[in-house]
């Protein structure tokens, strides 16, 4: 069956180290999403990729980068974590064709920035 | 700015109706969606909005009016497994989702 996975599904770091949260899907979706979630807030878009080599920033992209090297990864990375990236973390994707199609959700990594 | 509101929390009793209210101001709109997440657990579809009216889907159903800004979710015949968090999002005119905070439900027996 397809699916969406990310890993480590938990971290804690501290509060200057480089963080990499990868996400590798089998749905061969075009569209891939990365979002955090914290008490309070809705979902928020911090990057997002429509293809290979394609990569946006999102809502809240400050601090975070990614890469499309491939179909099936975006890997997310924080350069220099901060406390203020403590959070939830999910990776999502969708169909090309139709930009409203549903997204299917990662199950989620939880970070920690000490 | 873009702004989705909808209750932090609601309760309601097994076997009873609720409805999940959700109003949104954003720049375009290209269709409204509902997801269910489960405390822990990632966001799955729940319904997806781009016409005024009503969709039904088992027990669930969601209306949607663009002239006001507003959609809802109907829960029919409550089970305790509908405890959850319902979040409301909004496809703007960059095809982006804007999501609001959710609603947390909570089932009583």
């Amino acid at each position: 069956d397809a699916e969406i996975t990310q890993s480590p599904r938990h971290k804690i770091t501290e509060t200057g180290r480089q963080v990499t949260l990868a996400c590798h899907q089998t749905w061969n979706h075009n569209n891939m999403f990365w979002y955090r979630q914290d008490l309070g807030h809705g979902l928020r878009l911090i990057h997002y990729s429509y293809g290979v080599q394609d990569t946006n920033k999102g809502e809240v992209s400050d601090g975070y980068s990614v890469s499309r090297s491939n179909t099936e990864d975006l890997p997310l990375t924080l350069e220099s974590a901060a406390s203020s990236q403590t959070s939830v973390y999910f990776c999502a994707s969708s169909m090309a064709s139709e930009p409203y199609n549903e997204q299917f959700f990662g199950p989620g990594t939880r970070l920690t920035v000490l | 700015g873009q702004n989705i509101d909808q209750p932090t929390e609601m309760t309601a009793t097994e076997g009873a109706i609720v409805q999940i209210n959700c109003t949104y101001q954003t720049s375009g709109f290209n269709g409204l969606f509902w997801y269910q997440q489960h405390a822990g657990e990632a966001p799955t579809f729940l319904s997806y909005n781009v016409l005024d009216g009503l969709e039904e889907k088992g027990r669930f159903s969601s209306f949607l009016s663009r002239s006001k800004g507003y959609s809802y979710l109907l829960l029919k015949e409550l089970q305790m497994k509908d405890s959850a968090s319902y979040l409301c999002a909004v496809m703007d005119s960059n095809y982006q989702l804007i999501w609001g905070a959710g609603t947390k439900l909570i089932i009583k027996p």
